[in-house]
């Protein structure tokens, strides 16, 4: 079966400091896609940061980083330097072989202190 | 330019009417998906377009759900005879092209359905 697996519902962190979002997947497939989405109370899913299971190098764009672990079956999410603007939802999403869809997992809140 | 807009952005109904959700994709974007969220859940997969066609509607979890594209661009959601579990957020996304592995979606700000 594939699934995605955010087992952290609430995460809360200092501004300025450095958060670990955890994401674990589990899927057959050789081949497939990892997103991260950001869900602000607007209601937007807003895209941060794309890895593919065939790439060797993780994913960083910006203060986004991706820290895959394909032996695991994890892509866990780093923010460094957390700003108040953060604080939103955030989910882990992934495109399994040939689906044309993305799967979301259950999402993790995150509150950034000030 | 102008995002994924969706309409309208919150939508009461009573039990047992028709609604219909409008989706305005991002100007010359091939793929269109749209997605059901319940409060507190990640977006569950409703139904995918490429252009007019509707390639994928595995995720419409009753015959009560239609969608449509017929021009390959603006789509419509339509729920008839609504109960009450239909309450959530529903959320369209497009995407420029045909769907590939890397191929991220831009997502509207979606309409709140809630069935009274």
């Amino acid at each position: 079966a594939q699934k995605i697996t955010q087992t952290q519902p609430g995460m809360f962190v200092q501004e300025k400091e450095a958060v670990t979002l955890d994401c674990t997947y589990d899927t057959s497939d050789q081949s497939y896609g990892l997103f991260w989405y950001k869900q602000p109370s607007s209601g937007e899913m807003i895209f941060l940061i794309y890895q593919g299971s065939y790439d060797e190098q993780n994913a960083t764009e910006g203060r986004y980083s991706l820290n895959f672990q394909k032996a695991r079956k994890s892509a866990n999410l780093v923010i460094s330097a957390s700003q108040l603007g953060d604080s939103a939802m955030y989910f882990c999403a992934m495109r399994f072989g040939s689906a044309r869809q993305l799967t979301f997992g259950s999402g993790t809140q995150l509150t950034v202190l000030p | 330019g102008a995002g994924v807009s969706q309409s309208p952005r919150y939508k009461v109904a009573k039990r047992g009417q028709d609604v219909a959700l409008r989706c305005d994709p991002i100007s010359g974007h091939v793929s269109l998906f749209w997605y059901q969220q319940a409060l507190g859940q990640g977006p569950e997969f409703l139904t995918y377009f490429q252009n007019e066609a509707q390639l994928d509607k595995s995720g419409l979890p009753s015959d009560r759900f239609f969608a449509e594209r017929p021009e390959g661009s603006v789509s419509t959601l339509k729920i008839q005879r609504t109960q009450q579990e239909d309450s959530a957020v529903y959320l369209c996304a497009s995407s420029p092209r045909r769907i590939t592995g890397y191929s991220p979606l831009h997502f509207g700000n979606g309409t709140r359905l809630t069935v009274t």
